[in-house]
């Protein structure tokens, strides 16, 4: 069976990092265009970054130079590192997958919420 | 960048109606549309990807329609699980939704 399984969410103070994680099971991870999309709490989605087969990352403006993806293929695992964040960064960050450009985010994990507050 | 514009952003219904969203894209993006269904509290779940083309075990009273700069998701026979809120998506860019209610 394919799924997600998110981690790493929790409270951080402005300024501070966090580490999200994005386990795949029954699929290789590596295989998969993997994206992260967020959603403040009553409000709609927004795509944040995506990660290639090939490794090649893309960011929105709006976290590009405080995020970064990276993958352990060993763990079958993708993380998102944020750093330096800010309030307007509180969602709930969703990981999907899809086969690469034009195809649908066919399976998402459960989403993981993040709160920047002091 | 392509921009991706629902409407309505409500909608009112009853079970065993019809309702009909629409999304344009600020420019053509031929049948390259996917639609979701978000319950509360869950993740988005696709429903028809390519416009048109009905996800596997999504009933077959969702339908999809449209191409270009403009598309529709229909559904018909309204059951009390299809109150949610609708995403059209396109490459990085979504809709601002459309809740069910």
């Amino acid at each position: 069976e394919v799924q997600l399984e998110q981690s790493g969410g929790g409270l951080v103070h402005p300024g501070g990092s966090l580490r999200l994680s994005c386990a795949a099971s029954g699929f290789t991870l590596r295989s998969y265009w993997i994206h992260w999309v967020r959603q403040v709490p009553g409000k709609g989605l927004e795509w944040v970054s995506r990660i290639t087969t090939d490794g090649r990352t893309r960011f929105a403006d709006s976290v590009n130079g405080r995020f970064t993806i990276s993958r352990d293929d060993t763990r079958n695992t993708l993380y998102l590192q944020m750093n330096s964040l800010r309030a307007e960064d509180t969602a709930v960050y969703f990981c999907a997958r899809d086969e690469g450009s034009g195809t649908p985010l066919d399976f998402w994990g459960q989403g993981t919420l993040v709160t920047v507050s002091s | 960048d392509i921009q991706m514009t629902q409407s309505p952003s409500s909608l009112s219904a009853s079970v065993g109606g019809r309702v009909t969203i629409t999304c344009r894209a600020s420019q053509t993006i031929t049948n390259s549309l996917n639609w979701y269904q978000q319950r509360p509290g869950k993740a988005p779940r696709l429903l028809i990807y390519g416009a048109s083309n009905l996800k596997s075990g999504v009933p077959s009273r969702f339908r999809g329609g449209g191409s270009g700069t403009y598309f529709t998701l229909t559904i018909t026979s309204l059951q009390p699980e299809d109150f949610a809120t609708y995403y059209c998506q396109h490459g990085d860019s979504f809709g601002q939704g459309t809740k069910l209610e």
